[in-house]
């Protein structure tokens, strides 16, 4: 059974650091691209970050370019957001999925995601 | 990225079926059939329930469908249920960026 199990979320203020942990099983981790996905409270979702399976890779939406890194560790089976100068409006539930990836020409296509952690809040507040 | 355009919400009674549209642009939607849908329950994760406009991943009732005309997506639930009460997200591949851009979202109401 594929599961996606996500720590490490809390209250930090802003200007804060914060590191997410997405432990994943069930499944060979190294096969997958990984994403990170938020939602503020109340709001839709965003896709937040990828990385491909060896770490070679890794794109982010504009807002937290230069803020926010993406990592892995295929020998752990775990996926990581460092999150660097958190402002009011990261907080969200984040939440860690596996992505289903086309390549088409050498272009990868994210395709969709089929498997979804439970989330982590993160809380960024004075 | 510029979101997909969702209607913010829907309504129908138990036994109808409602659609739920997912409007893009040529460079996302209308250029690739890499649509996929989503259903959230309040406090849960999102869980996929269509995938390439209109595959559904094994476990996924045959009451969902989805589609694609041009530059609009939709899912369909036919034979409507109070389980089905969730918000709907729908996603799109777009040669705009490296990642995938969401829909606004629809809240679902069976009523």
């Amino acid at each position: 059974e594929v599961q996606l199990v996500e720590s490490g979320g809390g209250l930090v203020q802003p200007g804060g650091s914060l590191r997410l942990s997405c432990a994943a099983s069930g499944f060979t981790f190294t096969n997958y691209w990984m994403s990170w996905v938020r939602q503020a409270p109340g709001k839709g979702l965003e896709w937040v970050a990828n990385i491909d399976q060896d770490g070679s890779r890794k794109y982010y939406v504009d807002s937290v370019k230069g803020r926010f890194a993406i990592s892995r560790d295929n020998a752990k089976n775990s996926l990581y957001l460092q999150m660097n100068s958190l402002r009011a409006e990261d907080t969200a539930v984040y939440y860690c999925a596996r992505v289903r990836t086309v390549t088409i020409f050498g272009v990868v296509i994210m395709s969709y995601f089929d498997y979804w952690g439970q989330g982590t809040l993160v809380t960024v507040s004075s | 990225q510029s979101a997909l355009t969702q209607p913010a919400s829907v309504s129908g009674s138990p036994g109808q079926s409602i659609t739920i549209s997912c409007t893009g642009t040529s460079s996302d939607v209308g250029g690739y059939n890499y649509v996929s849908w989503y259903q959230q329950h309040p406090g849960k994760a999102p869980k996929l329930m269509i995938y390439e406009v209109s595959n559904r991943p094994s476990g996924v009732s045959n009451r969902f469908s989805g589609s694609k005309s041009g530059n609009t997506a939709s899912l369909t639930i036919s034979g409507l249920q109070a389980e089905d009460e969730a918000d709907y997200y729908c996603t799109s591949y777009t040669r705009s960026s490296t990642l995938g851009v969401f829909g606004g979202g629809t809240k679902l109401t069976v009523l």
